[in-house]
């Protein structure tokens, strides 16, 4: 199985700052079948990227996923108050679907 | 609107037995796989479980195999887990997800607690 890899894995910023977010895999993704979400306590996680770089609908465009093969980044380019949660990256090229362990964003 | 609900959690003594449901609507069920996901307090997600959309074919994580059944009623438009001998690192938030270039869809999640 593909093993993901975050760093991270505490990520202290303030509002207004860029975020930077790491994802390494074992062996090459298939493609560029990556995916982010973010998770806050007590709600269903939410997708926001796809495609490795492609935003889901209604994600706003301050995130911006890139990458290929085994490196992927997501980037939040201004933080805002609601952006502080748990940030994990999936991969769905090849079975099982694994997630990596997470990068906890929180406020500085 | 695309929901999923799931319901089923309780707690549970170890080696008992436990079904989860996740009940869909807003979209043609028996058209898509669907995917268990789990979170254990403080960890991360894990990909627990998937079935295809004529529930023919079905995938388990080495974790669960062989104690743990996916299943589905499309007629009802429902998404099943059945979990037999439970362990104590069981013990999660099970969520059902709706696989389409990732995840697009969760439900809230059921709290699985396997203690005695």
């Amino acid at each position: 199985e593909i093993v993901l890899t975050q760093s991270p894995g505490t990520l202290s910023l303030s509002p207004g700052e860029r975020a930077t977010l790491s994802c390494r895999a074992s062996q090459s993704v298939g493609g560029t079948y990556l995916a982010w979400y973010q998770h806050k306590a007590g709600q269903a996680p939410r997708l926001l990227i796809y495609g490795a770089s492609s935003r889901a609908t209604g994600i706003p465009d301050r995130f911006s996923g890139s990458g290929a093969g085994t490196d992927f980044t997501l980037t939040i380019s201004r933080l805002e108050p609601e952006d502080f949660a748990v940030y994990y990256c999936q991969q769905y090229g090849t079975s099982p679907r694994t997630f990596g362990q997470g990068t906890k964003l929180d406020i500085k | 609107e695309v929901q999923l609900v799931e319901s089923g959690g309780s707690l549970v003594q170890p080696g008992g037995s436990l079904r989860l449901s996740c009940a869909a609507s807003g979209f043609t069920f028996s058209t898509y796989w669907m995917h268990w996901v789990r979170q254990a307090p403080g960890k991360g997600l894990v990909w627990v479980s998937r079935i295809n959309s004529d529930g023919r074919t079905t995938t388990y994580a080495d974790s669960v195999k062989g104690r743990f059944t996916i299943s589905r009623d499309n007629a009802k438009n429902t998404l099943y887990l059945q979990m037999n001998s439970l362990r104590a690192e069981d013990t999660a938030v099970y969520y059902c997800a709706r696989p389409d270039y990732g995840f697009d869809y969760w439900g809230q999640g059921t709290l699985v607690t396997v203690s005695s």
